[in-house]
């Protein structure tokens, strides 16, 4: 199974401040997954990272607010831009396993954001 | 569209007592994977299954065993002799030829 690394796990950000976080993957894949989990939520999918091409995002979410970058195979961050108190969540980044529809999505641990 | 229905939100139990949380799914893809994660209160999210459409067999894991029945379009999932450590948010997910759709979870509470 992969292993996704994600960081921070954790952070206490100020209103109108970004924060970008990442996410590794110990292994090559071509999409990767930036999800948004509110407060006694479901998850919610933000966008799609392919390499090589612009994020496609996802009805609800733009580029301006959280901009994508997806350098190489293995990693991917997510910045969560001008936050405020309604951006408190956990976020989660994910990645199949392969390619192939019937890959198990992996999760990283999650980056739970509080914004005061 | 994907959709999956986690009608119980909360399910509370005592250690010991068997538990299923219930996944009911409606999509029109013909080749679909269903899968179930749980989130401990650290919030990670944690693999526990997939199947795909075209294998109907249940499947036990130790305690976890797991009920698909297409006819009905139900994925349930069974917990033996729950522990406390069982306690967290489970989530079913359907993946059919486009993203992963998340239920709403079932937290479940396991008392000593």
């Amino acid at each position: 199974s992969a292993v996704i690394s994600q960081k921070p796990s954790r952070d206490i950000c100020q209103r109108g401040t970004s924060l970008t976080i990442q996410c590794q993957v110990d292994s090559q894949v071509t999409m990767m997954f930036w999800y948004r989990q509110q407060p006694g939520q479901s998850l919610t999918l933000i966008a799609t990272a392919n390499q090589g091409s612009e994020a496609t995002y996802e009805s609800g979410f733009v580029i301006d607010k959280f901009p994508i970058s997806r350098p190489n195979l293995t990693f991917s961050t997510l910045t969560v831009s001008n936050m405020s108190p309604e951006d408190s969540s956990i976020y989660l980044c994910s990645a199949p396993e392969g390619d192939g529809g019937d890959a198990e999505a992996f999760f990283g641990q999650g980056t739970r954001l509080t914004v005061v | 569209a994907q959709k999956v229905t986690q009608a119980q939100t909360e399910i509370s139990v005592v250690e010991k007592e068997d538990v299923t949380l219930d996944c009911v799914y409606e999509t029109r893809d013909t080749t679909y994977y269903l899968f179930w994660y749980k989130q401990p209160p650290s919030g990670e999210l944690v693999f526990l299954i997939r199947r795909n459409s075209f294998d109907e067999q249940n499947e036990i894991s130790g305690r976890y065993s797991w009920n698909f029945q297409k006819s009905t379009s139900s994925f349930n999932f069974t917990i033996t002799a729950s522990q406390v450590v069982d306690s967290a948010v489970y989530f079913c997910a359907l993946k059919g030829y486009s993203t992963l759709t998340f239920g709403k979870g079932t937290m479940l509470l396991v008392s000593p």
